[in-house]
């Protein structure tokens, strides 16, 4: 099955960095990578999502990026907040028929003012 | 639309107990997962359900159980609870298949203790 490895665990940077998360993935096939954000006390919410069929996407101050050939996907998030503190994870699904969505272990991001 | 509700949102249990969550996802969305949430482990698949049917299933005993109804409501059952059930418990509803890059939709979760 699928097998997602996300680092760091955790991350913390100034008010006004940038933030970078890294996820790497098992299944080749796999072709939907998203990533969610959870605030303390609340579900994780999608934030950012792409697939295999496209390299990059922005949204405004977050980015994903995609490596297919490496099984690689980060999370970029510049001029970072403190509402940006939170725990964020990477996931990746699509290999065919009903699989399981598979997710990384999490990443929390404290910003510093 | 509403989003997932998922209740009750805590619980306090002993151990050999039994417990029930319940989940109702979003209006129109068929497709409702459960997940385990604990420090260190992240996200587990526990089960998944599509039309009353468990679709998919993760790596747990046989003492987690689930079952969905016409509605699309969904309730998942732990039987003799033990201490390291102690987790949260997410709920996530997709219009038809969340495997197939549908966004998932998570509700607030259920905390659930093990004494």
């Amino acid at each position: 099955g699928e097998n997602v490895e996300q680092h760091p665990s955790t991350l913390s940077v100034q008010e006004g960095d940038s933030a970078v998360i890294k996820c790497t993935y098992s299944d080749s096939a796999s072709n939907y990578f998203p990533w969610y954000k959870q605030e303390l006390g609340k579900g994780p919410q999608l934030i950012i999502d792409i697939r295999s069929n496209v390299g990059e996407k922005k949204d405004q101050r977050i980015a994903v990026t995609l490596n297919k050939t490496a099984k690689h996907f980060s999370l970029h998030i510049t001029e970072t907040q403190p509402e940006d503190s939170a725990v964020y994870f990477c996931a990746a699904t699509g290999s065919g028929g009903y699989q399981k969505v598979t997710f990384g272990i999490g990443t929390k991001l404290q910003v510093i003012p | 639309k509403a989003g997932v509700t998922q209740t009750p949102r805590y619980l306090i249990k002993t151990r050999g107990q039994q417990v029930t969550l319940s989940c109702s996802p979003i209006s129109g969305h068929r497709s409702v997962s459960w997940y385990q949430q604990t420090p260190g482990q992240g996200l587990q698949f526990l089960f998944e359900y599509f039309s009353e049917t468990q679709r998919n299933k993760g790596n747990f005993p046989g003492r987690f159980s689930g079952r969905q109804f016409s509605n699309s409501r969904s309730e998942m059952n732990v039987s003799t609870l033990e201490l390291g059930d102690s987790a949260l418990y997410l709920c996530a509803s997709s219009p038809n298949n969340p495997g197939q890059g549908e966004t998932q939709y998570f509700g607030p979760g259920t905390r659930l203790l093990v004494l």
